[in-house]
């Protein structure tokens, strides 16, 4: 298994309130991409990541800031958490970015009530 | 955006039997492409991939079609067992692009 792991993997808040999310990775790889998975939208890209202090937006980035500081972490911050936003947080990575092998971590679930 | 989709939502299958999942893709541009198996709760499981210089892929059980053609990939799953009872979806990947799209997926029940 690709070594990835998420933080928190469940997590409840409430409106307005800030969330972060962290991914780490122990493979090294160049791309960090965070996805969100919501029911009869199959995986959506919030933004990815393609080296250290390197980011970019997704198709569902509103909402969502990220930062890469080191090789290993990329986290995911809602500034202030909204219903819609509830979901599952997938985080993946890839050494050779939409062309090379993408491998998942195994989620976090975050309710927004 | 691109469209990644699956000709059939549910799939039930006798044990023993061979499945099939498809799926559509629509950018001609696309090169490489994945599949992935999902379990309840879990993150989704890299299975097999396959680039567009290739027709057929096969790993353990599993073999990858490609039609450039008709745009078309399919997944094969021979001798199915309980344990491949999950969702199953597919991803395409373009040089040309920074990401990956995805499909909805199929649910693939294997009947013990």
């Amino acid at each position: 298994d690709a070594g990835i792991t998420q933080s928190p993997r469940h997590k409840v808040t409430e409106t307005g309130t800030p969330v972060t999310l962290r991914c780490h990775q122990t493979e090294n790889h160049r791309y960090m991409y965070w996805y969100r998975q919501d029911p009869g939208h199959g995986l959506r890209l919030i933004h990815y990541s393609y080296g250290v202090k390197d980011t970019d937006k997704g198709e569902v980035s509103d909402g969502y800031s990220v930062s890469r500081s080191k090789t290993e972490d990329f986290l995911l911050t809602l500034e202030s958490a909204t219903s819609s936003q509830t979901s599952v947080y997938f985080c993946a990575i890839s050494e050779g970015g939409p062309t090379g092998e993408l491998f998942f971590g195994e989620g976090s679930r975050l309710t927004v009530l | 955006g691109e469209s990644v989709g699956l000709h059939l939502p549910t799939l039930s299958v006798q044990e023993g039997d061979n499945s099939i999942i498809n799926c559509a893709y629509s950018n001609s541009a696309s090169d490489y492409f994945i599949w992935y198996k999902q379990e309840s709760g879990k993150g989704p499981q890299f299975i097999i991939d396959i680039r567009s210089n290739m027709d057929k892929r096969q790993g353990q059980r599993v073999t990858v079609l490609l039609n450039k053609t008709v745009k078309h990939l399919s997944l094969q799953i021979a001798a199915t067992q309980p344990g491949d009872s999950a969702v199953y979806f597919c991803a395409e990947g373009a040089n040309t692009g920074n990401q990956f799209y995805f499909g909805t997926g199929t649910s693939l029940t294997v009947i013990p």
